[in-house]
């Protein structure tokens, strides 16, 4: 099984560039999201979705976009990109829509912005 | 507002000692507790906790949950090399879909 895929792996962009992480799961999950990581600041939730057509913001939603158009495809995109935006952003999935249990993560994008 | 807090926040230890790792909690209407490990890419599970003083196993790890005291340990015994990761606790509310993470620690053990 792949679980949940991330791509890409690695990305540069410059200030004021736009683009699209991707992520897909074959695990039919209903519940889907995206987590940053900064060090010394643990996993913090951006955007996450409990279903196709259902997305919600979470704790650090500005300067992101989602989308959930199948149940399989959750893509995150980053309108006009700033140095602070430079993180690994996880993407994870749940069984449910809600959080009665493990997160399956994917392996990770490292964004930088120059 | 949810808050997850950990300690220590780093730990290094010799082979086969055994480590305590700390996670404190309060989230509004507590529903669950879960520990990671995360080495170089994706957190992996370890264990989910619901119910207070039940203890989860696997191996040489384990964890238990005070819900009156709201926190949590996760314990490893004769630890290894391979152990040495970024462990991650994160808590859960009833009715929420979002988890709190804390910090993380950092252990590093060492041969």
């Amino acid at each position: 099984n792949a679980g949940v895929t991330q791509t890409p792996k690695f990305q540069v962009l410059k200030t004021g560039q736009s683009m699209t992480l991707q992520c897909a799961q074959d695990m039919n999950h209903e519940y889907m999201s995206w987590y940053r990581q900064d060090p010394g600041m643990g996993l913090r939730l951006i955007h996450y979705s409990v279903g196709a057509g259902i997305t919600d913001q979470g704790e650090v939603p500005n300067g992101y976009n989602v989308s959930r158009s199948t149940t399989e495809d959750f893509p995150l995109r980053l309108l006009s990109a700033a140095p602070s935006q430079t993180s690994v952003y996880f993407c994870a999935s749940s069984a449910g829509t809600g959080m009665r249990g493990e997160l399956f993560f994917g392996e990770g994008s490292r964004l930088t912005v120059l | 507002e949810d808050k997850v807090v950990q300690s220590p926040l780093s730990l290094v230890v010799h082979e086969g000692d055994t480590v305590t790792l700390n996670c404190s909690y309060e989230v509004t209407n507590f529903r669950s507790l879960l520990w990671y490990k995360q080495e170089k890419k994706a957190p992996t599970f370890l264990f989910m906790l619901t119910s207070s003083g039940i203890e989860k196993k696997s191996g040489r790890l384990s964890s238990i949950l005070d819900k009156k005291e709201l926190f949590s340990i996760l314990n490893i015994t004769a630890t290894q090399t391979g152990d040495s990761a970024v462990y991650l606790c994160a808590a859960a509310g009833a009715g929420s879909y979002q988890l709190t993470f804390g910090k993380g620690t950092k252990l590093s053990v060492i041969p």
